[in-house]
């Protein structure tokens, strides 16, 4: 079955640690994005990318950093620049995207990875 | 202010109940979407629409542009059904979401 998955699902660093989450899908979509999930909050994007070898920043990509080198990989790192890492982090994709980070075809997310930073 | 509102925030009903969530929104949109979070935190895609009303088993969702309002209805509701519903609008350069409606069923 097509779809996207994160890994892992939980995951616990020691402040000042890079951490890498993992983002594959094999629906063949060409655009994918990071989102935060915070309590009480919408979704925020961090990053996104239309096409491979291409990404650009979201609206809170300060602290992180990603990677787009195949078409099915998208993984995000959480730097120890990032003040507050600790959160429920969702990758998606979608067929197409604008260019500007807002899909125009319907999201298919991952599951998620919770990431904590102790 | 937020771009995209939903109520209630809150909302729980007995098994067998007509449910109605709301999502009005300020900016002018090329499409809403409508997602389904649940407890375990996996989000999957309900509904993308830009007008009138779509339908998808007990799930129908509708738009009216002109009063910049969405509204997801569930028939017959059922305890797997429990879950947060996520209103998001496209402006076509911005992807706005609301903060979720979480809707608990009871047997």
């Amino acid at each position: 079955d097509g779809g996207i998955t994160q890994s892992p699902k939980y995951l616990f660093r020691k402040e000042g640690q890079n951490v890498t989450l993992s983002c594959e899908q094999n629906l063949n979509h060409d655009a994918m994005y990071w989102y935060r999930q915070d309590p009480g909050q919408g979704l925020r994007l961090i990053y996104y990318s239309q096409i491979v070898n291409d990404f650009q920043k979201g609206d809170i990509a300060e602290g992180y950093s990603v990677s787009r080198e195949k078409k099915e990989s998208f993984p995000l790192t959480v730097t120890s620049a990032q003040k507050n890492p600790t959160a429920f982090y969702l990758c998606a994709s979608s067929i197409w995207g604008t260019g500007t980070g807002a899909p125009n075809s319907p999201l298919h997310f991952g599951n998620g990875t919770r990431l904590t930073v102790t | 202010k937020n771009e995209v509102e939903q109520s209630p925030q809150n909302l729980t009903a007995q098994e067998g109940e007509f449910i109605t969530i709301n999502c009005s929104y300020s900016v002018g949109i090329s499409a809403l979407h409508w997602l389904q979070q649940h407890p375990g935190g996996g989000i999957v895609s309900l509904f993308m629409l830009s007008s009138g009303k779509k339908k998808h088993g007990r799930l129908i969702a509708t738009i009216n542009i002109q009063e910049k309002h969405s509204s997801l209805h569930i028939t017959a509701s059922h305890p797997r059904d429990s879950a947060v519903y996520i209103c998001a609008a496209t402006t076509g350069n911005q992807f706005y979401f609301g903060t979720g409606t979480s809707l608990t069923v009871i047997p």
